[in-house]
């Protein structure tokens, strides 16, 4: 079985501070895909990146980076320099070698001007 | 290039009542999935379509669950009777699967079902 947890349900935070959502994840599979998708508050959820099993190399696109870490089974999203517009829910979500995805309960960030 | 479609976009029946929803994936999607979310909640698979194949349906409630995709194209979701724990958001996604790798999926906006 697998499960993603993401232990932060809601986050407030001012704009223009630091904010880090945790995911962490259990899989019994040798490959897998980790994902982060945005739902904004319109409702549709909107991929924001995917990570394989075999790439723990960080990413940073714009204000977004990410810190894949296998030793840890974590995949945690930061935002730097938070914005009005970055408030929704985030999902992390994992998929196994069988193609089964597996979504968090989300975390809702609040950005207050 | 078009989304996912959904519709309807909001359902309101009555306990007992059938109900149908309908999905038109990305052009050249072979992989589409249905999801169930409750409010608070992420996404929960309810059934993943590899073109007509349904490949993953364990967690669809089959007593009164049923899907199909019949061409590999659009699908339709429906539920008969529904109770009043059906009310949920239910979200439809395609992604290409090219072989064992997993892409990005893609969501459309969701049917809002309320059972009453």
């Amino acid at each position: 079985a697998q499960k993603v947890t993401q232990a932060q349900t809601e986050i407030s935070v001012v704009e223009k501070e630091d904010v880090t959502l945790d995911c962490v994840y259990e899989t019994r599979d040798t490959t897998y895909y980790l994902f982060w998708y945005k739902q904004p508050p319109s409702g549709e959820l909107v991929f924001l990146i995917r990570r394989n099993s075999f790439d723990e190399q960080n990413e940073i696109s714009g204000r977004y980076s990410w810190n894949f870490q296998k030793s840890t089974s974590s995949f945690n999203f930061t935002i730097t320099a938070s914005q009005v517009v970055d408030s929704a829910v985030y999902f992390c979500a994992l998929s196994g070698n069988a193609g089964k995805s597996t979504f968090g309960d989300g975390t809702t960030l609040t950005v207050k001007p | 290039e078009a989304g996912v479609v959904q519709s309807p976009r909001y359902k309101i029946i009555e306990k007992k009542q059938p109900v149908a929803f309908w999905c038109n994936p990305i052009s050249g999607h072979n992989t589409l999935y249905w999801y169930r979310q409750n409010l608070g909640q992420g996404p929960e698979l309810l059934i993943r379509y590899e073109n007509e194949e349904a490949v993953d349906d364990s967690q669809l409630p089959k007593d009164r669950f049923s899907a199909e995709r019949l061409k590999g194209v659009d699908s339709t979701l429906k539920i008969q009777p529904a109770e009043l724990g059906d009310s949920a958001v239910y979200l439809c996604a395609s992604s290409f699967r090219p072989g064992l790798h997993d892409n990005e999926q893609f969501f459309g906006p969701g049917t809002r079902l309320t059972v009453l």
